[in-house]
């Protein structure tokens, strides 16, 4: 069946530094979302990117969709503590509704 | 808009016992709602999706009489955990999609099952 690989699955940072978690699926995928959850939170919709090479931005937040439409990045600059949290890609079930998430990257930053 | 409410946040149950979970969408109508299952530091595994007015769908290893799924309306699913064990004790999420195209899927906060 369809999986979605993410690494790493933990990163330790300093606050002010760049973070970047990957998103690796098997299947191609027709659009991939990026989801982030707070400690004992639920999780938030990020983004949506449906386009083969689209980037797109939300202030210090850089989305990535592969040129192959299987895999994805996400890239925080100049990290703050706000940005703790576990960021999870999720791409659609294939065949069928629902998502199938990646194992997330847990973002854990240092002051 | 889009909101999607869930209830109870947490709960405790001792074993044997039976639990509901309800979600609602509170500003939208959903034909569809997700639910997931997530254990501590892991992600989001979808167990079934609920259809109203039809029988939910159970992903491979779910089963369908242990998690009872009904979707009697168009803002309103509930899940019901039969005959709980500790091993049932996870964090169980429900979701819809969001409104317009580009909006993602909106997530309930939660419900924290515990059973002992």
């Amino acid at each position: 069946g369809q999986q979605v690989m993410q690494i790493p699955q933990y990163q330790h940072v300093q606050e002010g530094e760049d973070f970047t978690t990957y998103c690796n699926s098997s299947t191609t995928l027709s659009n991939i979302q990026w989801y982030k959850q707070r400690p004992g939170g639920h999780p938030v919709f990020l983004i949506q990117l449906v386009k083969s090479g689209e980037v797109k931005k939300q202030k210090r937040l850089t989305f990535q969709f592969g040129e192959a439409k299987k895999n994805s990045s996400l890239h925080i600059t100049a990290t703050q503590t706000t940005d703790v949290g576990t960021y999870f890609c999720a791409g659609p079930k294939g065949g069928a509704d629902g998502l199938t998430f990646g194992k997330g990257t847990h973002l854990i930053i240092q002051p | 808009g889009a909101v999607v409410s869930q209830h109870p946040s947490w709960v405790i149950c001792k074993s044997g016992t039976s639990v509901k979970i309800e979600c609602r969408s509170l500003d939208f109508q959903a034909t569809t709602m997700f639910w997931y299952r997530q254990f501590p530091k892991q992600s989001l595994m979808l167990m079934a999706t609920s259809n109203e007015g039809s029988k939910a769908t159970y992903e491979q290893g779910v089963e369908k009489d242990k998690f009872l799924i009904n979707h009697a309306s168009l803002t309103l699913s509930t899940l019901t955990v039969t005959s709980a064990h500790p091993e049932d004790s996870s964090f169980y999420i429900c979701s819809a999609r969001g409104v317009g195209v580009q909006r993602g899927y909106t997530f309930g906060s939660g419900t924290r099952l515990t059973v002992v």
